[in-house]
């Protein structure tokens, strides 16, 4: 079955740097591809998602790439702040009803 | 528009014994997935219900089992609970037929003892 990497696993940044999660995956008919916050105590929320037919996507201070020939994907945070601090997850999705396919998480830490 | 509601947000039950968590999706979702969450094993699929019938399962035992009604509320039911049981269970809704675009509740979290 499909298998996702996530790295880090935590990522301390300073506020106002950026940061930047890498997901791998393995299976080359994956065709999307969900970026997820969570946050303590709360379920995780989509916040960017990208289809296998875009290589970028941008929503004002995140961003995600994708890689189809290498089957990687990232996402992209600028400015940091710290209420972006939380846990985030990659996910990729196959043509299988709804099924997700989680990476690991991150922990983010923005230090003000 | 409501979110993804889930009852009950938190639980203690002993060895042994059953539990039945509920979920309501966003109105109009018709596909309900279940999620369980652990520090160790991270989000992992547990089965997704389109339309009251049980389209995917992940690879748990067979004491995990749910059920999807016609007003598209979902429940799941985890019978002679374990301590590995403990966890937070997700439930998200999705508009679409295999978009992958999932929304999810808080969780029930679930403590064995």
């Amino acid at each position: 079955g499909e298998n996702v990497e996530q790295h880090p696993s935590t990522l301390s940044v300073q506020e106002g740097d950026s940061a930047v999660i890498k997901c791998t995956y393995s299976d080359s008919a994956s065709n999307y591809f969900p970026w997820y916050k969570q946050e303590l105590g709360k379920g995780p929320q989509l916040i960017i998602d990208i289809r296998s037919n875009v290589g970028e996507k941008k929503d004002q201070r995140i961003a995600v790439t994708l890689n189809k020939t290498a089957k990687h994907f990232s996402l992209h945070i600028t400015e940091t702040q710290p209420e972006d601090s939380a846990v985030y997850f990659c996910a990729s999705h196959l043509n299988a009803g709804n099924m997700l396919t989680f990476g690991g998480g991150t922990r983010l830490m923005v230090k003000p | 528009k409501a979110g993804v509601t889930q009852t009950p947000r938190y639980l203690i039950k002993t060895r042994g014994q059953q539990v039945t968590l509920s979920c309501s999706p966003i109105s109009g979702h018709r596909s309900v997935s279940w999620y369980q969450q652990t520090p160790g094993q991270g989000l992992q699929f547990l089965f997704e219900y389109f339309s009251e019938t049980q389209r995917n399962k992940g690879n748990f035992p067979g004491r995990f089992s749910g059920r999807q009604f016609s007003n598209s509320r979902s429940e799941m039911n985890v019978s002679t609970l374990e301590l590995g049981d403990s966890a937070l269970y997700l439930c998200a809704s999705s508009p679409g037929q295999g978009t992958g675009e999932l929304f999810f509740g808080e969780g029930s979290r679930l403590t064995v003892l």
